[in-house]
């Protein structure tokens, strides 16, 4: 069974710029949440989606957006980026509604200069 | 009340040694508990988890103690092995609520 895949897995954008992840569940996985992961900060909530809604929200300011295909893959949009932007993006499925495990991805790493 | 406070932030251990991490929360509303390892370059992957209901979970070497009234869980990991040199996180959430992390504890466990 194939895992969470997230693409890009690097990229380089300047201030200013706009961005967009991609992630793909594992199979039948109808929850994908987004996180940020920066050194000392830990794992930052942005959003998760659930058969195409956002169901929870994250402290992250309107730049930072997503939305959930009916195949229940998954993107993010980080627009007008910011240097402190700069960080790993995990991307995690889980099956259903229930409190459960998360399966993350690799992650994108977004480096902005 | 939705933070998970995690110590320590680091932790050096010799092989052989007994890992201890521990997580406080305030969420009452909290009814899973899980502990998430990741190494370098890899996402985080759940190692394991327990609900309130019981006072201790053990897989292999890898225990989680809880204790409900304190509002306190910890992992132990016995036998360290140089292996087991990863970020733990542990986390917390309630029903289908959005998970919260704690802000990681990074081991070296020494040869």
């Amino acid at each position: 069974k194939a895992g969470v895949t997230q693409t890009p897995r690097y990229l380089i954008k300047t201030r200013g710029q706009q961005v967009t992840l991609s992630c793909s569940p594992i199979s039948g996985h109808r929850s994908v949440s987004w996180y940020q992961q920066t050194p000392g900060q830990g794992l930052q909530f942005l959003f998760e989606y659930f058969s195409e809604t956002q169901r929870n929200k994250g402290n992250f300011p309107g730049r930072f957006s997503g939305r959930q295909f009916s195949n229940s893959r998954s993107e993010m949009n980080v627009s007008t980026l910011e240097l402190g932007d700069s960080a790993l993006y995990l991307c995690a499925s889980s099956l259903d509604t229930s409190a459960g495990e998360l399966f993350f991805g690799e992650g994108s790493r977004l480096t902005v200069l | 009340q939705q933070q998970v406070k995690q110590s320590p932030q680091s932790l050096i251990v010799q092989k052989g040694g007994i890992s201890i991490i521990n997580c406080a929360y305030e969420n009452t509303a909290f009814d899973y508990f899980p502990w998430y390892q990741q190494f370098p370059g890899k996402g985080p992957a759940l190692l394991i988890a327990i609900r309130p209901d019981v006072s201790e979970k053990k897989e292999g070497r890898f225990t989680i103690s809880f204790n409900k009234s304190a509002k306190q869980f910890s992992l132990h990991i016995m036998d360290s092995q140089p292996g087991d040199s990863a970020t733990y996180f542990c986390a917390a959430q309630a029903g289908t609520y959005k998970y919260i992390f704690g802000t990681g504890t990074r081991l070296k466990v020494l040869a």
